[in-house]
């Protein structure tokens, strides 16, 4: 059973261009949160997805950011005219359906993005 | 929102003796979990043990134990036998009940860096 997958592991962007980062879940998963870690800094949530759906977006900038969960195909956080200060990594969770005991989040590797 | 702090930006330990990591949070809620999280330096998250609040008993997996101490909003983790493969980054998590309006968002301490010496 193959973990969640992030991708491209990393991604190198200029000033006013623009960042998407892809994320399939863990199969069985239809949860999905994302999370930024900036350096030096624990990951801070950004926004909770299930699939055609937001559920939570409070962690999200409120301009550039926009996030989805197509019913098919993965989750893809897009960020527009990126600035040097989203250089961060960038995480992806998954989890079974909050009915499941401990609604374990599982991790993706992260995508390091580079704004020069 | 709830804050989870971690005071030891560092931490140093030898080969095969014990450690113990500090977390603290601030919360109102009852009930809740805290979490452990290794990121070593391929960056991976690895959830290293989980403790509900409503339990007691403190969380035991194998070399990694918890000081769960409800009243006192502390939640420790001691690294016990420590090998070299445990050197990373350790971070403390909080989340909130699934049934409350935020149970679902993991909330990060800045983490401590933990150095494994032979």
């Amino acid at each position: 059973n193959a973990g969640v997958m992030q991708n491209p592991r990393h991604l190198v962007r200029r000033r006013g261009q623009e960042a998407r980062l892809r994320c399939s879940p863990m199969k069985g998963h239809s949860h999905v949160y994302w999370y930024r870690q900036l350096p030096e800094e624990g990951l801070k949530f950004m926004v909770y997805l299930q699939k055609e759906n937001i559920i939570d977006e409070s962690g999200m900038p409120k301009e550039r950011f926009s996030a989805e969960f197509p019913k098919e195909g993965p989750s893809i956080l897009r960020i527009q005219q990126v600035v040097r200060g989203d250089s961060a990594a960038y995480f992806c969770a998954s989890s079974p359906p909050l009915a499941a005991l401990y609604n374990e989040q599982f991790f993706g590797p992260g995508t390091r993005l580079t704004v020069l | 929102a709830q804050t989870v702090t971690q005071s030891q930006p560092e931490m140093s330990v030898q080969e095969a003796e014990t450690v113990t990591l500090s977390c603290t949070y601030d919360t109102s809620e009852s009930d809740y979990y805290l979490f452990w999280y290794k990121q070593p330096p391929s960056r991976q998250m690895i959830l290293v043990i989980r403790q509900e609040a409503y339990k007691q008993q403190n969380a035991t997996e194998n070399r990694f134990s918890v000081n769960f101490q409800k009243a006192a909003k502390s939640f420790s983790l001691k690294i016990s036998d420590s090998q070299l493969g445990d050197a990373a980054m350790y971070f403390c998590a909080y989340r909130s009940d699934l049934n409350s309006n935020s149970g679902y968002a993991l909330n990060f301490g800045k983490g401590t860096s933990l150095l494994v010496t032979p």
